[in-house]
């Protein structure tokens, strides 16, 4: 059973580069969402999607798009990568969204330099 | 936009001590959870509490959802050190299905 699979696991970036972060799960979960964890700051939402087809801006969604064609899959592109978008990047899915249990995956370690 | 603060950021403690994690907000939520993260890997959720009042107790872990369901506390008794990690709150934003991330606590538990 693999839940949340996300790739790469670690990346370097130079500024100005743009790049697709993947996220796929395998649990027919409606509900997907992409997270950055910083230092001293938690979890800061950027894109959720609530079905194929679906998907809507978080907190912190300035610099990223979404798109959301199937059930599996949610990827997250950096238009142009910014040092300011170094950071920890978590996929998370869960079966309806609210009161359910969020499912992550083991993250992305992005730096941009 | 909700925020959740948590309280102590960091707290390193002897094994066999009690401790209690805060996590506070002005705004109502629908849902808290409370996640346990390792390092190298993404959280895990531990609990849900969604009726203000509600208390639940996962062995050593009890944990309470405020009455005005606007803040939530985690207690450990008698910490061990597998319980070292990152604890965080995630309140539910009521008619959205957004989840709203505390700050996190970072616990670190010394044989």
């Amino acid at each position: 059973n693999a839940g949340v699979t996300q790739t790469p696991k670690f990346q370097v970036l130079k500024t100005g580069q743009s790049m697709t972060l993947q996220c796929a799960q395998d649990m027919n979960h409606e509900y997907m969402s992409w997270y950055r964890q910083d230092p001293g700051m938690g979890l800061r939402l950027i894109h959720y999607s609530v079905g194929a087809g679906i998907t809507d801006q978080g907190e912190v969604p300035n610099g990223y798009n979404v798109s959301r064609s199937t059930t599996e899959d949610f990827p997250l592109r950096l238009l142009s990568a910014a040092p300011s978008q170094t950071s920890v990047y978590f996929c998370a899915s869960s079966y309806s969204g609210n009161n359910s249990p969020l499912h992550f995956g083991n993250g992305t370690r992005l730096t941009v330099t | 936009t909700q925020l959740l603060e948590q309280s102590p950021q960091f707290l390193s403690i002897q094994e066999g001590e009690n401790l209690t994690v805060y996590c506070n907000s002005s705004s109502v939520f629908s849902s808290l959870q409370w996640y346990r993260q390792e390092p190298g890997e993404g959280p895990v959720l531990l609990v849900t509490v969604v009726t203000g009042g509600e208390v639940k107790k996962l062995k050593r872990l009890t944990f309470q959802f405020g009455d005005a369901r606007k803040d939530s506390s985690l207690h450990i008794t008698a910490a061990q050190t597998g319980d070292t990690g990152l604890y965080l709150c995630a309140g539910g934003e009521p008619g959205t299905y957004k989840y709203i991330f505390g700050t996190g606590t970072r616990l670190k538990v010394l044989a």
